[in-house]
């Protein structure tokens, strides 16, 4: 087991231009989630999912923002007409089902919108 | 809502030194508790976690977190650091009780010197 990926690790893009970041868990883990982490703060939580069903948006994910998991597997987060405000770190985490059980992080995309 | 502070912000340390980090986060009731650490170029990762039993727990790399109910604190320590400890720690708690996306500190560097 690899651990939790990420792709692209890195993504420079326009303002007002779409993109998606994928994230792939670890095979076993049921939960998946999305943070983003900006500088000189701790990550903050955007969505996440058990299995293919989103349980719990966050107030931080605006309209723009969509994250689907469709087979439970892997998931992907879009961001359309991006904003320079979306700049920031793109953490993705994986866990089985539990409060017990720890998320384990992905390396994270790092987008920059110019 | 619940949110978690971390006092220090840079904290710079001659090798073999102690260490204690500052943890307070919000609101009571039964609250699970996590330290995850961030080294140069890498992803984060768990160092320790309380979820119940004895509020001192053990995690990686000789660090030690108290968990104080009547404070809501939840410190971490080391007796000794290495130019290793070099990285950024993160405090975290859910938001409520049996929930498990977190809610993050601002983070603490963490600058060990020879």
């Amino acid at each position: 087991d690899t651990g939790v990926s990420q792709n692209p690790r890195h993504k420079i893009t326009k303002r007002g231009q779409n993109v998606t970041f994928r994230c792939d868990p670890i095979s076993e883990h049921n939960r998946l989630y999305w943070y983003r982490q900006t500088l000189g703060q701790g990550p903050e939580f955007l969505t996440y999912f058990q299995n293919e069903a989103q349980l719990e948006k966050s107030r931080l994910l605006s309209d723009r923002f969509s994250a689907e998991r469709p087979k439970g597997s892997f998931s992907t987060l879009e961001i359309q007409r991006t904003e320079q405000g979306d700049s920031a770190m793109y953490l993705c985490a994986s866990s089985m089902t539990g409060i017990y059980h720890e998320q384990y992080f992905g390396p994270g995309t790092r987008l920059t919108v110019t | 809502a619940q949110s978690v502070s971390q006092h220090n912000h840079h904290v710079i340390l001659s090798e073999a030194a102690s260490l204690e980090l500052g943890c307070n986060y919000s609101y009571g009731g039964t609250v699970n508790l996590f330290w995850y650490v961030q080294y140069p170029g890498q992803h984060l990762q768990l160092l320790l976690k309380y979820f119940s039993g004895d509020p001192l727990v053990k995690g990686i790399k000789g660090f030690e977190a108290e968990f104080i109910k009547s404070k809501f604190s939840f410190n971490l320590r080391k007796p000794s650091v290495q130019w290793s400890d070099t990285a950024e720690y993160f405090c975290a708690v859910p938001p409520r009780t049996g929930n498990t996306p977190l809610v993050f500190g601002k983070g603490t560097r963490l600058s060990v010197i020879a």
